[in-house]
């Protein structure tokens, strides 16, 4: 069946320091891709997507790049800074539209540091 | 504009009983997914609702059902809980073919 594999955390960081969060999938057919956050006592919000190979997903100085030849789906972020700490989740659907259900990781903690 | 509210925030109970949780959809959205996180975990997909039918169905066990109403909010049931039940059970909605914006989670702990 379809899945997705993260890097462990948790990762810790210094502020302005590069970020890179590895991500894996599993699928049949062509699937879109995602890049979930969550931030302490809130639910999920969407911060980037890419629905096709070649695509890449950009929000709030976030990038990933839907590479179907690594069936990879890497989050980067340049300058991290003390607000991003949180938990990533990858995130696909295998069927066409959103709106079908998401296949997570089991995500990565990301902790920022002055 | 709300968005994707849940009630309760908060629920303790224990084994055997039974629960249900409450989710009200994003102004406009006609689509509820509902998924189960256990600490440390990523969300699961359970099940979700589309004109008051169920659209899609995840691995869980049939004492996980669900309700949607006409004005598109959902009920989540679980009977005879279990230990393993204990988790933060996020609301999805969205439109049928669109994005989906999850509301903040209702935390059970089953004792």
């Amino acid at each position: 069946g379809d899945s997705v594999t993260q890097m462990e955390g948790p990762v810790t960081l210094s502020e302005e320091a590069c970020l890179t969060i590895n991500c894996t999938y599993t699928a049949t057919g062509y699937p879109s891709l995602f890049w979930y956050v969550q931030y302490p006592g809130e639910g999920l919000q969407l911060l980037l997507k890419a629905t096709k190979a070649d695509d890449k997903g950009s929000n709030k100085g976030f990038e990933a790049t839907y590479r179907k030849e690594t069936t990879s789906f890497h989050l980067e972020k340049g300058s991290v800074q003390v607000s991003d700490s949180a938990v990533y989740f990858c995130a696909l659907t295998a069927s066409a539209g959103t709106a079908s259900k998401l296949t997570f990781g089991t995500g990565t903690r990301l902790q920022v540091t002055l | 504009d709300a968005g994707v509210t849940q009630s309760p925030t908060h629920l303790i109970k224990t084994r055997g009983q039974q629960v249900t949780l409450r989710c009200s959809p994003k102004s406009g959205h006609d689509t509820v997914s509902w998924y189960q996180q256990a600490l440390g975990q990523g969300p699961q997909f359970i099940f979700q609702y589309y004109e008051e039918e169920e659209r899609q169905r995840g691995n869980f066990p049939d004492r996980f059902s669900g309700h949607q109403f006409p004005n598109y909010s959902s009920e989540l049931n679980v009977n005879a809980l279990l230990l393993g039940d204990s988790a933060l059970y996020l609301c999805a909605s969205s439109l049928v073919s669109d994005e989906q914006f999850f509301g903040p989670g209702t935390r059970l702990t089953v004792l």
